[in-house]
């Protein structure tokens, strides 16, 4: 079946515009997560939903980041006022439960100028 | 101290070789293991989970070490497709997963 699906797959924009990125789930997954993965820079955990519940929303960077996820599928994470430092490739993953193995989609590369 | 710590590499080994690489996690309530592998410019892809007895699979070796807060990973008769970088990744009792910021291997002819 289809896996996880990211769009758009790049972006560019300017600073201090607001951007929003998009995450489908493997169909059948309750979990979804978001990360940030700097140039050379390992995984940066964000959030993650069960279902759409966020239990913690503290790996968010700022207030500039939210994130919500609707009818138990799709997800998107908006970065508000964005600045060059949150340049990065946002990638999505899911799991059929939380505890179980996540599959991760392409990414998003977010190039703010 | 970072949570998830490993050796960035480069690991340049020829052919054949054996290659570990050790990864260090400070969170002792960790629950889960696991070592994903990442190719450039890709998204990571599970390669195993890391029990506490040890597991294998074909040339890849897991083991973790719960004392002293780390795992392993050994490739036996690397393979030119086994360039890529190596993630080791933590879960805690709260089911945040963290990863380390890998460690690249190069596997020359």
């Amino acid at each position: 079946g289809a896996g996880v699906s990211q769009s758009p797959s790049n972006k560019v924009t300017e600073k201090g515009k607001d951007v929003e990125l998009r995450c489908d789930p493997i169909s059948g997954h309750t979990a979804l997560y978001w990360y940030r993965q700097s140039l050379g820079q390992g995984l940066e955990f964000l959030i993650y939903f069960q279902g759409n519940s966020a239990p913690d929303k503290s790996g968010l960077p700022s207030d500039r980041f939210s994130a919500e996820r609707t009818g138990g599928s799709v997800s998107t994470l908006t970065i508000q006022r964005t600045q060059q430092e949150d340049s990065a490739v946002y990638l999505c993953a899911s799991s059929f439960l939380v505890q179980e193995t996540q599959y991760f989609g392409p990414g998003t590369r977010l190039l703010v100028l | 101290r970072k949570e998830v710590e490993q050796d960035p590499g480069p690991f340049n080994v020829p052919e054949g070789a054996t290659v570990a690489f050790n990864c260090t996690y400070s969170n002792s309530a960790s629950q889960s293991f696991f070592w994903y592998r990442q190719d450039c410019r890709k998204e990571p892809k599970l390669l195993m989970s890391v029990y506490s007895s040890g597991n294998e699979d074909g040339r890849f070796t897991a083991q973790l070490n719960r004392a002293s807060q780390y795992i392993s990973l050994l490739i036996r008769d690397s393979k030119l497709s086994d360039s890529a970088t190596y993630l080791c990744v933590v879960k805690d009792n709260n089911n945040d997963m963290r990863f380390g910021a890998g460690t690249r291997l190069t596997v020359k002819p």
